[in-house]
């Protein structure tokens, strides 16, 4: 079984531009949660979408959305670039809350490192 | 708000040897799961060890084990007869299992064990 795979891994942007993240999850996984690491902040939670509906939130600007497509797969966007949003960015993926399979394990994938200069 | 909290930024041990890695939180809630995760250096977090809270018995994942002190919020991750390639840093995350917290993780900031020959 494919694990979770996000594009690009790398990426050198500018301050003011914008920037959009792709994570495919497990086949089979329907709920997409995505993260930022930083040294400093350490790594917190952005949001989570499942059925292509966010369904909870992390505490960060609204440059920072994300949507979820009927396949699974999701984006997620950052808009007017900002140094301090140099990170890694993962993807996690899961089976639902709630589901008799559902371990309570997220899936993470290599994550998307994202330079602002 | 539940935290998680990783008093030892760095731990050392040797080949064959073992370690004990820290992880205290702090919730008002009764039903929830505790992780350890490891990320290796530009690789993928990945699950060591997970416990339910309504579980009393301690997980264990061959050398990997936990003390679980459900009273005392403390969930501290044991590595017996360590390898060179258990060197990583290492999450201790909590999930509550409220429907409303979806699948967010909160995360510790991380250990980094360094294992030497």
């Amino acid at each position: 079984k494919a694990g979770v795979t996000q594009t690009p891994r790398y990426l050198i942007k500018t301050r003011g531009q914008q920037v959009t993240l792709s994570c495919s999850p497990i086949s089979g996984h329907r709920s997409v949660s995505w993260y930022q690491q930083t040294p400093g902040q350490g790594l917190q939670f952005l949001f989570e979408y499942f059925s292509e509906t966010q369904r909870n939130k992390g505490n960060f600007p609204g440059r920072f959305s994300g949507r979820q497509f009927s396949n699974s797969r999701s984006e997620m966007n950052v808009s007017t670039l900002e140094l301090g949003d140099s990170a890694l960015y993962l993807c996690a993926s899961s089976l639902r809350q709630g589901s008799m399979l559902n371990t309570g394990e997220l899936f993470f994938g290599e994550g998307s490192r994202l330079t602002v200069l | 708000a539940q935290t998680v909290t990783q008093s030892q930024p760095e731990m050392s041990v040797q080949e064959a040897e073992t370690v004990t890695l820290s992880c205290t939180y702090d919730t008002s809630e009764s039903d929830y799961y505790l992780f350890w995760y490891k990320q290796p250096p530009s690789r993928q977090m990945i699950l060591v060890i997970r416990q339910e809270a309504y579980k009393q018995q301690n997980a264990t994942e061959n050398r990997f084990s936990v003390n679980f002190q459900k009273a005392a919020k403390s969930f501290s991750l044991k590595i017996s007869d360590s390898q060179l390639g258990d060197a990583a840093m290492y999450f201790c995350a909590y999930r509550s299992n409220r429907r409303q917290a979806g699948t967010a993780l909160i995360f510790g900031k991380g250990t980094t064990l360094s294992v030497s020959s």
